[in-house]
C-alpha cells in the first residue's frame, strides 16, 4: 500500500525568504505521479505543482519547484520569494498511474508567512 | 482543467435528517470523481469514488447506506448524508479527476454542521 508522510506539522517564514517543505512516501510502483495541493483559509484546494515519476527533472512552477528524489522516495517543495498569499495547508499527494488509482494524500503542514 | 462547482457551500441541519451535496464539473466530462470528508486540521480522508452510471467504489469503513453517491450524469455527482448524525458534522470536498493528466480539480468544498 502506498502512504504519503509530512513529517513538519507547521512551519513559519518570514515574507521574501525561503522555505522547503519535506514530504516523503512508499510505493512499490515504478510509475506514478507526485503533487503539492494548497489549501488556504478558504478551504479551496488548489494544485501547486506536480511532477512524473519517470521525468529525471524537477518540476518548476514560478516560485514554487521540487527537489525529486526517486531512489529516496522524497518529494521536497521550495518556496521561494516567500509571501504573505502562501500562508496556507500544504498537502503532499500521490498518485499511481494505471489500475484502480487514488490519490493519497499526507497530513499537511501549516505554513505560515510572516510580515 | 477544470471548473468545479460545489453547493451548497455550507449547511445546517437538524440530527436525522438528510442532506444532500451537488458537484458539477462546469467545463469537463467527468466520468470519475472523488468525494473525500475532512476533519477539522487533518487531511483529506478518500470516502468513494464515483463513476458515471455504476455504483460508487466505497473506501472500507465508510457506510455506503449511510453517505448514498449518485453520478448520474458525466456533469453531475451528488452525495447525501443520510440520517445524519453530529458526528458527520465535517468538510466535504468533491474532486474531478481530468483522466490523461492525472490531475485532481476540486470543489469549494460544503462544512455540514449537524445539530
Amino acid at each position: 500500500a502506498q502512504t504519503v508522510t509530512q513529517s513538519q506539522p507547521e512551519m513559519s517564514v518570514q515574507e521574501a525568504e525561503t522555505v522547503t517543505l519535506s514530504c516523503t512516501y512508499d510505493t512499490s510502483e515504478n510509475n506514478y505521479y507526485l503533487f503539492w495541493y494548497k489549501q488556504p483559509p478558504s478551504r479551496q484546494m488548489i494544485l501547486v505543482i506536480r511532477q512524473e515519476a519517470y521525468k529525471q527533472q524537477n518540476a518548476t512552477e514560478n516560485r514554487f519547484s521540487v527537489n525529486f528524489q526517486k531512489a529516496a522516495k522524497s518529494f521536497s517543495l521550495k518556496i521561494s520569494d516567500s509571501q504573505l498569499g502562501d500562508t496556507a495547508m500544504y498537502f503532499c499527494a500521490f498518485s499511481t498511474t494505471s489500475g484502480t488509482y487514488k490519490y493519497i494524500f499526507g497530513t499537511g503542514t501549516r505554513l505560515k508567512v510572516l510580515a | 482543467g477544470a471548473v468545479v462547482s460545489q453547493h451548497p457551500s455550507w449547511v445546517i441541519c437538524k440530527s436525522g435528517t438528510s442532506v444532500k451535496i451537488e458537484c458539477r464539473s462546469l467545463d469537463f466530462q467527468a466520468t470519475t470523481m472523488f468525494w473525500y470528508r475532512q476533519f477539522p486540521k487533518q487531511s483529506l480522508m478518500l470516502m468513494a469514488t464515483s463513476n458515471e452510471g455504476s455504483k460508487a467504489t466505497y473506501e472500507q469503513g465508510v457506510e455506503k447506506d449511510k453517505f448514498l453517491i449518485n453520478h448520474a450524469s458525466l456533469t453531475l455527482s451528488t452525495l447525501t448524508v443520510t440520517s445524519a448524525h453530529p458526528e458527520d458534522s465535517s468538510f466535504y470536498i468533491c474532486s474531478v479527476d481530468t483522466g490523461g493528466d492525472e490531475k485532481l480539480f476540486f470543489g469549494s468544498g460544503t462544512q455540514l454542521s449537524v445539530l
